[in-house]
């Protein structure tokens, strides 16, 4: 069964500090990956996508995250976060096979001003 | 841009009362989903629609809930009898198409808090 895990649950960063928040998933076949934000309030929103080709993959807002088939991972990264970046974030995966998107259990990202 | 849309953004219900939550998803889509957080856990998917039938169902997706797609904008989950473990975020989605290469969206959610 497909999973996906975050490594960090809580991050507090300072602003202009450079941020990567971990993600591992576990699936033997083709995946597509996503990284979602949700705002204090707000709806999920999709930051970024991988589907196929390119492996570093540039989303909204200045974030990116890259695709490491061998670590099965896809780390998002960002080098100088914002107060305005403060919000949920959740690593997600789906196969090529079905539908449903599997989440991780969020990093909840504390940006200090 | 074009969003989905849910309501009520909150409902409030007594165990074993029935709750329809309602969604209208983006008009030119054709897979629709639902999934639920609840309070303090990750986002868990429930079940996917398309050409008016379940086209895929998790575990949790029992007998008690079901959906429906009564016309052409509406997109409904309906919790027969509600258990106070039902308390949690619902999230409807919709995407375009299935699978690879169709990228889901998603509403902003109806609380549902069962007392």
């Amino acid at each position: 069964a497909q999973s996906v895990s975050q490594h960090n649950h809580h991050v507090i960063l300072s602003e202009a500090a450079s941020l990567e928040l971990g993600c591992n998933y576990s699936y033997g076949g083709t995946v597509n990956l996503f990284w979602y934000v949700q705002y204090p309030g707000q709806h999920l929103q999709l930051l970024l996508k991988y589907f196929s080709g390119d492996p570093l993959v540039k989303g909204i807002k200045g974030f990116e995250a890259e695709f490491i088939k061998s670590k099965f991972s896809f780390n998002l990264r960002k080098p100088s976060v914002q107060w305005s970046d403060t919000a949920e974030y959740f690593c997600a995966v789906n196969s090529d096979r079905d539908d449903k998107i599997i989440f991780g259990k969020g990093t909840r990202l504390h940006i200090l001003p | 841009e074009p969003e989905v849309t849910q309501t009520p953004s909150h409902q409030v219900t007594q165990m074993g009362q029935e709750v329809i939550l309602r969604c209208v998803p983006i008009s030119n889509h054709l897979y629709f989903y639902w999934y639920r957080q609840i309070l303090g856990q990750k986002v868990e998917f429930l079940v996917s629609f398309y050409n008016n039938e379940i086209s895929e169902k998790s575990e949790i997706f029992d007998d008690q809930f079901s959906v429906e797609r009564p016309d052409g904008s509406n997109f409904t989950l309906k919790i027969r009898s509600t258990k106070l473990e039902d308390s949690a975020m619902y999230f409807c989605a919709s995407s375009e198409s299935g699978g690879k290469s169709y990228e889901q969206y998603f509403g902003p959610g109806t609380r549902l808090t069962v007392t």
